[in-house]
């Protein structure tokens, strides 16, 4: 049975500083790796998916990789801003219409 | 990009009422689900339908059901709304293929009290 792991589940860090959040798998046979932030009280806001076949996806100041063989997934964010504060989810789709959701790591990023 | 558009934001509603949560995607997408968020516990899917008509039964279906009469849209149903169910609604869509993105509407917390 797939499990998603987010660590840590909360990070402050002061702006302008990068950061790492980590997303872990248990089962390498995932078609893809989609990454997600989440204001309070709002829906789902995908950022980046990375499918099985790739290694890293960019779009702006946000990085994802993706290591298939140890289960891991990161996403970097660079230069982080107040507004980046949110919680990120990681999400492995494991085939058909299963998804898994980490539990989420909750940034607070400090002005 | 695709929008997924859920009708209600805030709903508060009475012990035993029928209560209908609606969600539209305008990129005719085949597939779309619904999801509940509860602290502590994360996303879990209650239903997800691949086709006009065609529904199939998630991880936790007990006490809904859901319609999908036209492409676009796909209802969740809770036949008798019960406190158990107080939890915020997500709604997703997604095209045909299993490596596509998911979609997300903007959510529901509902109130039952």
């Amino acid at each position: 049975k797939q499990e998603v792991t987010q660590i840590p589940a909360a990070l402050s860090v002061p702006e302008g500083e990068n950061l790492v959040l980590n997303c872990s798998f248990t089962d390498s046979a995932i078609y893809n790796l989609q990454w997600f932030r989440q204001d309070p009280g709002k829906g789902l806001t995908s950022l980046l998916l990375i499918q099985s076949s790739q290694r890293e996806q960019t779009s702006g100041r946000l990085n994802a990789s993706l290591d298939k063989s140890s289960g891991r997934s990161t996403l970097y964010i660079a230069a982080s801003q107040p507004g980046d504060s949110a919680t990120y989810l990681c999400a492995a789709n494991t085939g058909g219409f299963k998804t898994i959701f980490g539990a989420g790591t909750r940034l607070f990023v400090k002005a | 990009d695709v929008k997924v558009t859920q009708s209600s934001r805030y709903l508060v509603k009475r012990t035993g009422e029928k209560v209908f949560l609606e969600c539209v995607q305008d990129m005719d997408h085949e597939n779309m689900f619904w999801y509940r968020q509860d602290p502590g516990l994360g996303l879990r899917l209650i239903y997800f339908s691949y086709d006009v008509k065609m529904k199939e039964k998630g991880d936790i279906p007990e006490g809904y059901s859901v319609s999908r009469e036209k492409k676009e849209r796909f209802s969740l149903i809770l036949e008798s709304a019960s406190t158990n169910q107080t939890s915020m609604y997500l709604c997703a869509s997604r095209e045909g293929g299993e490596g596509e993105k998911l979609f997300f509407g903007s959510g529901t917390q509902l109130s039952v009290l």
